[in-house]
C-alpha cells in the first residue's frame, strides 16, 4: 500500500512565478490536510480539504494562496506570484476520516526555493 | 488560538544517558501525537495518546498525556546516537460539534546523542 505520494520533491521558482504542490494521499483517505514548515520549526496547519470540498482554511494566506483537492486527482496546493518568504517545506497528510484516533500519514514534503 | 510550547529546542546528550522532552499548553486536546521527523522527510507518526494520564511504552520511549489533557511528555532511556532526530509534540483539536483532525504542532526538540 503507497504511502502518501508529493511531487514535486523539490521546486525552485523566481520571485513573481506561480508554485503548484502536488499531493496524492493514500489509497482510500479522503482527508487532505497541508503544513507548512519553515526552517528549525513545527508544522503550522494551512487547510484541510475532503473531496471537492475545504472544509478548513484558516491557515492559509488569502492572497496568492488556494488549493484543491477534486473529485478525481490528487490535492494540488497553489501559489501565485512567489516572494522569498513563501520558502519552506510543505507537508501534506491524509487520513481515512476525521475521527479523533484516526492518524494523519505525511508525505515525504515539497522543498519550495523562491530565488 | 492554541499552542503548544515544546521544550527544550535543543538537546544534546551522551549516549546512554536519559531525556525527557516536555509539550505543554494552556488548551485542552482531544489527543496528542508525537512524531520523529529525518531530515528531509515527513514526520512519521510515534504515538497517540488520547485519554488523560495515560503512559504509552515504545521499547525505550515512555510517553504521557497530562491529567487534563494539557501537557505530555517524551522520556527516552538510554539514549543511542540512532535515536538522533526532530521530535515534535501535536495536539489535535475539538472542532466545535465536529471534531476534525487539525494538528497544532510544537516548535519540536532536536535531539543529538553523541556515540
Amino acid at each position: 500500500n503507497a504511502g502518501v505520494m508529493q511531487n514535486p520533491r523539490h521546486l525552485v521558482r523566481r520571485r513573481g512565478q506561480e508554485a503548484r504542490l502536488r499531493c496524492s494521499p493514500m489509497k482510500g483517505h479522503s482527508h487532505v490536510y497541508w503544513y507548512r514548515q519553515l526552517p528549525e520549526e513545527g508544522l503550522k496547519f494551512m487547510v484541510y480539504l475532503q473531496k471537492e470540498n475545504i472544509i478548513d482554511e484558516s491557515g492559509m494566506p488569502k492572497e496568492r494562496f488556494s488549493a484543491e483537492f477534486p473529485k478525481e486527482g490528487p490535492s494540488i496546493l497553489r501559489i501565485q506570484q512567489v516572494v522569498r518568504g513563501d520558502s519552506a517545506a510543505y507537508f501534506c497528510a491524509s487520513s481515512p476520516a476525521q475521527a479523533i484516533t484516526d492518524t494523519q500519514y505525511f508525505g515525504p514534503g515539497t522543498r519550495l526555493t523562491v530565488l | 488560538t492554541q499552542l503548544l510550547e515544546q521544550s527544550p529546542q535543543f538537546l544534546s546528550i551522551q549516549e546512554g544517558e536519559n531525556l525527557t522532552v516536555y509539550c505543554n499548553s494552556s488548551s485542552v486536546f482531544s489527543s496528542l501525537q508525537w512524531y520523529r521527523q529525518e531530515p528531509g522527510e515527513g514526520p512519521v507518526l510515534l504515538v497517540t495518546v488520547v485519554t488523560g494520564g495515560e503512559v504509552k511504552k515504545l521499547k525505550r520511549l515512555t510517553f504521557q498525556f497530562g491529567d487534563a489533557r494539557k501537557d505530555s511528555s517524551l522520556h527516552i532511556t538510554a539514549a543511542q546516537p540512532g535515536d538522533t532526530g526532530l521530535y515534535l509534540c501535536a495536539g489535535e483539536s475539538f472542532g466545535g460539534g465536529t471534531s476534525y483532525g487539525k494538528l497544532t504542532f510544537g516548535q519540536g526538540t532536536i535531539l543529538t546523542v553523541h556515540p
